[in-house]
């Protein structure tokens, strides 16, 4: 089992729409847990992270961390075309940083 | 603006070369890393540096070397390029290791 799976998508959604990125994780070491968005041919380009379980959110963005169920999601209201662009997870112990492959996302005009 | 400048944006090199990949921050950050990223495996560590003068091995390191001569500088080395090291090379910083990093805008490096 991977220590994080992402579903690399590709995401479809109209611009308005919620959008719903997810991540699960297999290690409960992981301290704490990272949103990046990357566009193509650009770098990773750090949204949020946060420490706990529960809820933080930033703008239309809103991270959510479940340890229980070991599972993050990134929430993004009032999606726009400029959204689109790929959203890795990554999440630390003491010795790493984990990310995911990332989720490839189409904001439709 | 403060952030991480990686040089060159672009290069192609003859296999059998060698080629060092420059990064810069002006974060005053204490990590630094280098990442390769490649189509269907994602991000990898190639090698990281907790400190100026100390440096360690990340999941990919062979044909590849590093120094942390200050704080600001990082430089990737490969010794003798080979047309498997043909990937997007991304460095980063953050402030204690293992922390959120910022990246930069990386490097396309095409070996021949």
């Amino acid at each position: 089992q991977k220590e994080v799976e992402q579903d690399p998508g590709p995401l479809s959604v109209p611009e308005g729409a919620i959008v719903s990125l997810n991540c699960t994780y297999s290690n409960s070491a992981f301290q704490y847990f990272m949103w990046y968005r990357q566009y193509s041919r650009k770098g990773p380009e750090l949204l949020m992270y946060t420490y706990s379980s529960g809820n933080k959110e930033d703008g239309r963005f809103t991270a959510q961390v479940d340890k229980s169920s070991k599972y993050i999601s990134l929430f993004i209201r009032d999606s726009q075309p400029s959204d689109s662009a790929t959203y890795l997870c990554a999440m630390n112990r003491d010795d790493k940083i984990i990310f995911g492959k990332g989720t490839r996302l189409h904001i439709l005009p | 603006i403060a952030g991480i400048t990686q040089a060159p944006t672009s290069q192609i090199l003859a296999a059998g070369r060698r080629m060092t990949l420059r990064c810069t921050q002006d974060m005053r950050h204490n990590a630094m890393y280098w990442y390769r990223q490649d189509l269907g495996l994602g991000l990898r560590l190639i090698h990281y540096s907790n400190t100026a003068g100390t440096t360690g091995k990340g999941e990919v390191p062979d044909g590849y070397s590093v120094s942390r001569a200050n704080t600001d500088d990082f430089p990737l080395t490969l010794a003798s390029a080979v047309p498997s090291q043909t990937s997007v090379y991304f460095c980063a910083s953050s402030d204690r290791l293992n922390t959120e990093a910022f990246f930069g805008q990386g490097t396309r490096l095409t070996v021949v």
